[in-house]
């Protein structure tokens, strides 16, 4: 069965610190790899997105993630983490055949302490 | 600005009263679809419309309608909404085709007593 992992409930990372919240997938085929955001009490927000070609993947508000094929992981990553980082953040997988299916990750609360 | 608008934001009802939110997109994305999340279970797809008059089950459909008669609109109808039904509700849209990400609405709180 297909599916999204997100093995860490919450993660708490010092301000300045490097960040890095886990993801890891089980879908057949190339499925196209999605990170989104959500602050309280709105709607999740598109980060990034890896769809084919170099496995480190920039997005917005100076994260990225990296593919890892062999490792079916698409982890999430920033090199200094602020404050303003803290909110929820969900993996996601879109089949790329069967383009109405997305699978969506629990979630992994991040905390960043100031 | 590109956006889903969501209405209503945050309702209370009571078991057995038909209630719909509203959804609506002004990107003209064919794709169209419908979350529930809930703490610990993140999101799960109630159901998805691939154009117009083109709507499916997701993977937790029951007690819910929609309809796709226009391309911007995907209304959630909840018949007879049960305290099951107790959720916070998205709706999001995207191309059919390709990579699109998706873009969301700012979620309706419902609760149902």
């Amino acid at each position: 069965a297909q599916s999204v992992a997100q093995p860490e409930d919450q993660v708490n990372v010092a301000e300045g610190n490097p960040l890095t919240v886990k993801c890891t997938y089980s879908v057949s085929g190339n499925p196209y790899l999605f990170w989104y955001v959500q602050y309280p009490n709105r709607g999740l927000q598109f980060l990034l997105k890896y769809i084919t070609g170099d496995n480190l993947v920039k997005g917005s508000y100076g994260f990225e993630a990296e593919f890892n094929k062999s490792q079916t992981s698409f982890h999430l990553k920033k090199p200094s983490a602020l404050v303003s980082d803290s909110a929820l953040y969900f993996c996601a997988v879109r089949d790329p055949i069967l383009t109405y299916k997305y699978i969506f990750g629990t979630g992994t609360r991040l905390k960043v302490l100031a | 600005e590109a956006q889903v608008t969501q209405n209503p934001r945050y309702l209370i009802t009571v078991t057995g009263k038909k209630l719909t939110v509203t959804c609506s997109q002004n990107m003209n994305h064919e794709y169209m679809s419908w979350y529930r999340q809930d703490p610990g279970l993140g999101l799960r797809q109630i159901y998805y419309s691939m154009n117009v008059e083109v709507t499916d089950k997701g993977d937790v459909p029951e007690g819910y309608k929609v309809s796709r008669k226009e391309k911007r609109n995907f209304p959630l109808i909840l018949e007879s909404p049960s305290p099951n039904q107790t959720s916070l509700y998205f709706c999001a849209s995207s191309l059919s085709q390709g990579s699109g990400e998706l873009f969301f609405g700012e979620g309706s709180r419902l609760t149902v007593l």
